[in-house]
């Protein structure tokens, strides 16, 4: 079974650019997560999918991030500006997003290390 | 909105003993699930813990739920080089969200 593809690995911006991640869950899973990673932290939720729909996005910072899922499958995390302050590692995460068992498993991907400079 | 903190950030232990690591959340939780992360990897699910005051056993790691679903702790017997890594919990919410708590990062001296 395929795991959750993200891409770009690695990225190197100026400050006030602008830089977009892709994922790609694995087949089948509803829910879909971005996470941020500043280094020395745990995972911080920025967004949540439920299929195509956004379960949760209360700490997207909405000035400058936007994400999206299109049909439900794959998704894409935009900064626009970065800050130096967004130096992190961003994961995205997926499960199957059923009600009980295993199903809410969260699988992650390699991530993308962004550094702005 | 929903917390989850973990204690200790950091544990140096010698090869042998055992380390243990706590998780609080600020609500109920659905269930609490463990992750562990390598030196620049990606966390990795290790287990799950849906009922009230559950225990599970995984080889040399003991997973604890809460009698009131808020929270959670993990322990390690007999520590190895090979357990090194950063240990996280992650509360699950009635509303599906999946939050982390910041992680207890472990080493072991050989």
């Amino acid at each position: 079974e395929a795991g959750v593809a993200q891409s770009p690995r690695y990225k190197i911006i100026e400050k006030r650019q602008s830089v977009a991640f892709w994922c790609n869950p694995i087949s089948g899973h509803a829910t879909l997560y971005w996470y941020q990673q500043i280094l020395g932290q745990g995972p911080k939720l920025l967004i949540q999918f439920q299929n195509n729909g956004v379960v949760d996005d209360s700490q997207l910072p909405k000035d400058r991030f936007s994400a999206e899922r299109l049909k439900g499958v794959d998704s894409t995390l935009k900064i626009q500006p970065a800050k130096l302050e967004d130096s992190a590692v961003y994961l995205c995460a997926s499960s199957l997003g059923k009600a009980r068992g295993r199903d809410t498993e969260a699988f992650f991907g390699q991530g993308t290390r962004l550094t702005v400079v | 909105g929903q917390q989850v903190m973990q204690i200790p950030q950091y544990q140096h232990v010698q090869e042998g003993e055992d380390f243990t690591t706590y998780c609080n959340s600020s609500t109920t939780l659905s269930n609490i699930q463990w992750y562990k992360q390598r030196p620049g990897g990606h966390p990795v699910f290790l287990i799950q813990l849906v009922k009230s005051g559950e225990v599970k056993k995984q080889k040399r790691l003991t997973f604890q739920f809460g009698e009131a679903k808020k929270n959670s702790s993990l322990h390690i017997t007999a520590t190895q080089t090979t357990d090194v890594g950063t240990y996280f919990c992650a509360g699950l919410s009635s509303a599906r969200q999946l939050t982390f708590g910041s992680g207890t990062q472990l080493t072991v001296l050989p």
